[in-house]
């Protein structure tokens, strides 16, 4: 158990609809990021936030976005979906924000989209 | 466009012997390479990383080479046990903390 819980595990919905997963980080952690997994591809990075602020940006579309809220948990809200958004969804946390530093994953939620 | 790519899906290897996973990736700005395992049905864990002012980063069985010149990394793992069976990806920081994946390689160690 890595300390970071994620809900809900399993999300199934339709296309064009909108959800939210929500993240919570390891105790003390003001890092977290969001990843995104295909069945094709790796991990994707999504975005990062550090302590409630928007820190980096990887492959995150526009029509997902995040926040990470005073008590450091975090939400990813997915719109519009699409069929090709099916994936298995990692949020991840660390204490730091630096070059350098563990990251601790949560089990992912599995966003079925149909 | 894949900036970090691990060319085996899949590896087997017997039980005591060593294991090799590759990555190679394309931008010669990413600083820190880390490798992390992932089992069915969990989050990935970190393994082990390198930054890359090294070449080689041993922590008990587990050893990462990178070879700048060539844009590789390798994971070691010595003696291999079934308990090393995982998905295991590489992934690269690049500055400004964007993260880049590989697909993973599947290692199955036979007893």
């Amino acid at each position: 158990d890595s300390g970071v819980t994620q809900t809900p595990k399993h999300l199934i919905t339709a296309t064009g609809q909108r959800v939210t997963l929500r993240c919570s980080p390891r105790s003390g952690d003001l890092s977290v990021y969001w990843y995104q997994q295909s069945l094709d591809q790796g991990l994707q990075f999504l975005i990062q936030y550090y302590n409630g602020e928007e820190r980096a940006k990887g492959n995150i579309l526009e029509r997902f976005s995040a926040q990470q809220f005073p008590d450091l948990h975090s939400e990813l809200n997915l719109s519009s979906l699409e069929l090709g958004d099916s994936a298995l969804y990692f949020c991840a946390s660390s204490v730091k924000s630096g070059v350098f530093y563990e990251q601790y994953f949560g089990p992912g939620t599995r966003l079925t989209v149909t | 466009d894949q900036q970090v790519k691990q060319n085996s899906p899949s590896l087997s290897v017997q039980e005591g012997r060593i294991s090799i996973l590759n990555c190679d990736y394309t931008n010669s700005m990413f600083d820190y390479f880390l490798w992390y395992k992932k089992y069915p049905a969990e989050g990935p864990t970190f393994l082990i990383s390198i930054s890359s002012i090294k070449d080689k980063n041993e922590d008990g069985r587990f050893t990462v080479f990178l070879n700048k010149s060539a844009k590789h990394l390798s994971l070691h793992i010595v003696p291999s046990q079934p308990g090393d069976s995982a998905v295991y990806f590489c992934a690269a920081i690049r500055p400004g903390n964007q993260f880049y994946f590989g697909t993973g390689t599947s290692l199955t160690v036979i007893p």
